[in-house]
């Protein structure tokens, strides 16, 4: 099983500031690597995948970047409705696995 | 539009079975996977299985494989998740959720879950 681990597990930030998430896989995951955002009480919901694509609807400050084992999630402002836990996920092997999540937090 | 509706909150005791239900609308049911991931109290998210609706093929997660059992109905658009015997620590919300086309197979939609709690 592939394990994600991500980093940090709590961010704590200002309005404005940008924000740098990690996400490290246990062995490559090649492009089958994705971000969702779930806000309290919210289904989850898809935010980039196959590293640096945006869904539908998801605004341009949230990009993705990295390859093989090391991920990134950037806020590059960070706006009070991103707080959130964000989870990145890999479906490369089966069973598909979820890192344990960045909370995000407005300081 | 594509949506997945799940049904209602459930209060189980211990022992009993269950089957709760994903209903996909807007989109060829058919034609798209249906997964389920399981989130237990303040806790992550955890992949339990998947099911094409097709065909019935269907894999689980090493974790719940033998715990639970996903079906689905294809005359009528459902996903099922169901359980034989109910223990507490199956009490979690579970999703439902759709990969969409544009994505190449990224699970875009998502059922709004459902409240599973087991209690003595």
């Amino acid at each position: 099983e592939i394990v994600l681990t991500q980093s940090p597990a709590t961010l704590s930030l200002s309005p404005g500031e940008k924000a740098t998430l990690s996400c490290r896989a246990s062995q490559s995951v090649g492009s089958f690597l994705a971000w969702y955002q779930q806000k309290p009480g919210q289904a989850p919901r898809l935010l980039i995948y196959g590293i640096s694509n945006r869904a539908s609807g998801i605004p341009a400050r949230f990009s993705g970047s990295g390859s093989g084992t090391d991920f990134t999630l950037t806020f590059s402002s960070l706006e009070p409705e991103d707080v959130a836990v964000y989870y990145c996920q890999q479906r490369r092997n089966w069973p598909w696995t979820f890192g344990h999540g960045t909370k995000v937090e407005i300081k | 539009e594509v949506q997945l509706v799940q049904s209602g909150a459930e209060v189980k005791k211990p022992g009993e079975s269950l089957r709760i239900s994903c209903k996909g609308s807007g989109y060829a049911f058919t034609s798209y996977y249906i997964g389920w991931v399981r989130q237990m109290p303040g806790q992550g998210l955890e992949w339990m299985g998947i099911i094409y609706p097709g065909d019935s093929d269907t894999r689980y997660s090493p974790s719940f494989q033998g715990q639970v059992t996903i079906s689905a109905d294809r005359s009528i658009s459902t996903a099922y998740l169901q359980w034989s015997s109910l223990k507490a620590s199956d009490s979690a919300i579970y999703y439902c959720a759709s990969p969409a086309a544009y994505t190449g197979g990224w699970w875009a939609f998502w059922g709004q879950g459902t409240l599973v709690t087991v209690s003595s």
